[in-house]
């Protein structure tokens, strides 16, 4: 498997309802951030948690890093239909002698009303 | 809050031809990142600029490609002699002060079609 790899690759819920969306790293890593895009749009910064760091929170959104299992989770509470996007996290590696912000396949979250 | 812009949102070039995609990072960044997008594929590095030269490349980025920042607000990259397998989504990002440690802000994106 690659570094960066998120599961599920596709995740549909009801809106109030939370979301949990997992991701999985080879290599050691300086920090992990997740991303949220929209449809034809850029990605947008949602958290960082450095590898020291077990669990950040910032709003309705909850980050857990567990280096020992090279995973992260993030977990959306209380889902409202306009948190429907892809999501991706990235991992701050090097990788091939070059340091890199690596980015996993994603999950694309559906919020239905 | 401040953006990133990038123009044009789309650009549709002839195989073989040179484009150049154009970026306008957030004032105050001090580095800047190309990534592409190919249509149902990860996002993926290209390159990062710090201090007027390039920090890091990936395998990706090879002679085909190159970044400039011609003035103090324009952040460009240039593609020479481009190939069907260019079409893609290129996103720019910036950041500030301490890099790879910092959020990446990136701009919505050009559509580059090569026909």
């Amino acid at each position: 498997s690659q570094q960066g790899e998120e599961d599920p690759q596709a995740l549909s819920i009801q809106e109030g309802e939370n979301a949990t969306m997992n991701c999985s790293y080879k290599t050691s890593i300086n920090n992990l951030q997740w991303y949220r895009q929209n449809s034809g749009r850029g990605l947008v910064h949602l958290i960082l948690i450095r590898s020291n760091e077990r669990e950040k929170h910032s709003g309705r959104l909850r980050v857990t890093l567990d280096t020992s299992k090279k995973s992260s989770s993030l977990l959306i509470t209380a889902s409202r239909a306009a948190d429907t996007a892809s999501y991706f996290c990235a991992t701050d590696a090097w990788i091939q002698g070059a340091q890199k912000l690596v980015f996993g396949q994603g999950t694309r979250l559906t919020i239905n009303p | 809050e401040p953006e990133v812009t990038q123009t044009p949102s789309h650009q549709v070039t002839q195989m073989g031809q040179e484009v150049i995609l154009r970026c306008v990072p957030i004032s105050n960044h001090l580095y800047f990142y190309w990534y592409r997008q190919i249509l149902g594929q990860k996002v993926e590095f290209l390159v990062s600029f710090y201090n007027n030269e390039i920090s890091e490349k990936s395998e990706i980025f090879d002679d085909q490609f190159s970044v400039e920042r011609p003035d103090g607000s324009n952040f460009t990259l240039k593609i020479r002699s481009t190939k069907l397998e260019d079409s893609a989504m290129y996103f720019c990002a910036s950041s500030g002060q301490g890099g790879w440690e910092q959020p990446q802000h990136f701009g919505d994106g050009t559509r580059l079609s090569i026909l």
